[in-house]
């Protein structure tokens, strides 16, 4: 799987709207870009995933730039809940298995 | 009812032990994995299985072996534990678009 770049950490304030970034600049054709979150003392859980247009779940929203080498996943408004570590990770489309591999992630921090 | 459950959540053992961590999946999925999480929160995959068959092998000490009785299971077997093997195990099964993993059990090896 090509590489993802995320930034350590980022914070928000409650009900405010999130951008978590992501670059992927070698990513290729075949890839899809997912995102997953890891509350703390959790398993990882998906969020969202998408392979050029924007995507929208009851989750998050995607936007995917483009041409395709960075996408911004956005919270509309954060809650406290949403404190967790956000991974941008691309998984090859194929008829092969799914295997998500996880970099370091975005750490995002709410503050009430 | 949970798609992922693994058990036990947490193991505290000594060095020298052998220990198992159970995991069941009800989601019909082909494909499941075990990973690892240190101290340092990286979250490093060890096996994946598809259909009961080994895909995937990291660098993983031979002392890991998981075993694969049916789909719906996967469990991992520790020999000889050492000190560093303490962390959090997640196992995970998946589809075609999506992961969806256990809660963790915390083995702590003193």
């Amino acid at each position: 799987d090509a590489k993802t770049t995320q930034p350590n950490s980022m914070e928000s304030n409650e009900e405010e709207p999130v951008h978590l970034p992501c670059n992927h600049s070698t990513i290729s054709g075949t890839d899809y870009i997912h995102w997953y979150r890891q509350l703390p003392s959790q398993g990882p859980e998906y969020v969202i995933h998408g392979l050029t247009s924007n995507v929208n779940n009851r989750m998050a929203s995607l936007a995917i730039a483009e041409d395709r080498k960075s996408s911004t996943l956005i919270l509309h408004r954060a809650t406290l809940r949403d404190a967790a570590v956000y991974y941008c990770i691309l998984i090859f489309a194929s008829g092969g298995s799914y295997i998500p591999t996880f970099g370091r992630g975005t750490s995002l921090i709410v503050h009430p | 009812d949970t798609a992922v459950s693994q058990t036990p959540k947490y193991l505290v053992t000594q060095m020298g032990n052998d220990k198992s961590i159970k995991c069941e999946q009800n989601l019909g999925h082909d494909t499941m994995y075990w990973y690892k999480q240190d101290s340092k929160k990286f979250l490093k995959i060890m096996f994946s299985y598809n259909n009961k068959e080994l895909i995937i092998n990291e660098t993983v000490p031979n002392r890991f072996s998981p075993k694969s009785p049916d789909k719906a299971h996967l469990n991992l077997h520790i020999n000889s534990l050492e000190l560093g093997d303490s962390a959090v195990y997640f196992c995970a099964s998946s589809g075609s678009t999506e992961a969806f993993f256990g809660q963790g059990t915390r083995l702590t090896v003193v």
